[in-house]
């Protein structure tokens, strides 16, 4: 069984400051880890994933996320934000498990962004 | 990575009816997948559509109110059956790319019953 868990359901950051989405996941077998982020009325997008390598993973728009395997945890972080990075996140974990590929979600992260 | 289109984006239905939602991938893809988002929350996966055979439930749905079709490799449906308020949600399609490891997700259908 797999779970992932967003610490803060509400993030505000003033434009320019530092942005940190916690995420914390359990999973039994070796966890394939993603951020999706979702714009107001739209789907979902894939910011970066983690699979295997690389414990440090670049994604779109300036974002990043550093598997922690000692700490169960898959932080998203943005050195500067932008007023465009106000979103929906949401951390989303499955595995490499073959017939088990599905994604458990958390509960996703409101960032507002302050002028 | 594979582009998905969903037909409705959106629609207002009243209680008692069905609706179809069609879901289109770009490319051949091994397994695709029907999630819901009720207001506010976030996503909840209701089947794995399989292709050419009955899709595969998640607990709390049922083939008779969510029924699902994979006719190819490229194509799935939903079908929303005697809709109730509480099925107002948004409908999103995903399909896990080539390398099995990444889902991709469609724009997703916002279902209004009234």
């Amino acid at each position: 069984a797999q779970s992932v868990t967003q610490l803060g359901s509400h993030v505000s950051v003033s434009e320019g400051a530092l942005v940190l989405l916690r995420c914390n996941y359990s999973s039994s077998v070796p966890p394939y880890l993603f951020w999706y982020v979702q714009y107001p009325n739209q789907g979902l997008q894939l910011l970066l994933k983690y699979t295997t390598g690389a414990t440090l993973v670049k994604g779109i728009n300036g974002f990043e996320a550093e598997f922690k395997k000692s700490e169960t945890s898959f932080h998203l972080t943005k050195p500067s934000a932008h007023m465009s990075d106000a979103a929906e996140y949401f951390c989303a974990v499955s595995t490499s498990n073959f017939g088990n590929e599905k994604l458990t979600f958390g509960t996703g992260t409101r960032l507002t962004i302050i002028p | 990575s594979a582009v998905i289109s969903q037909k409705p984006s959106r629609d207002i239905c009243q209680r008692g009816t069905s609706l179809t939602i069609q879901c289109q991938v770009d490319s051949q893809v091994t397994m695709m997948f029907w999630y819901r988002q009720q207001p506010g929350q976030s996503l909840t996966l209701i089947a794995t559509a399989n292709q050419g055979s009955e899709a595969t439930y998640e607990s709390g749905f049922v083939i008779d109110k969510f029924p699902i079709s994979r006719p190819n490799l490229t194509f799935s449906t939903l079908t929303v059956s005697n809709m109730s308020p509480e099925d107002s949600s948004i409908y999103l399609c995903s399909a896990l790319g080539g390398a099995r490891d990444t889902q991709y997700f469609g724009p997703g259908t916002r279902l209004t019953v009234l």
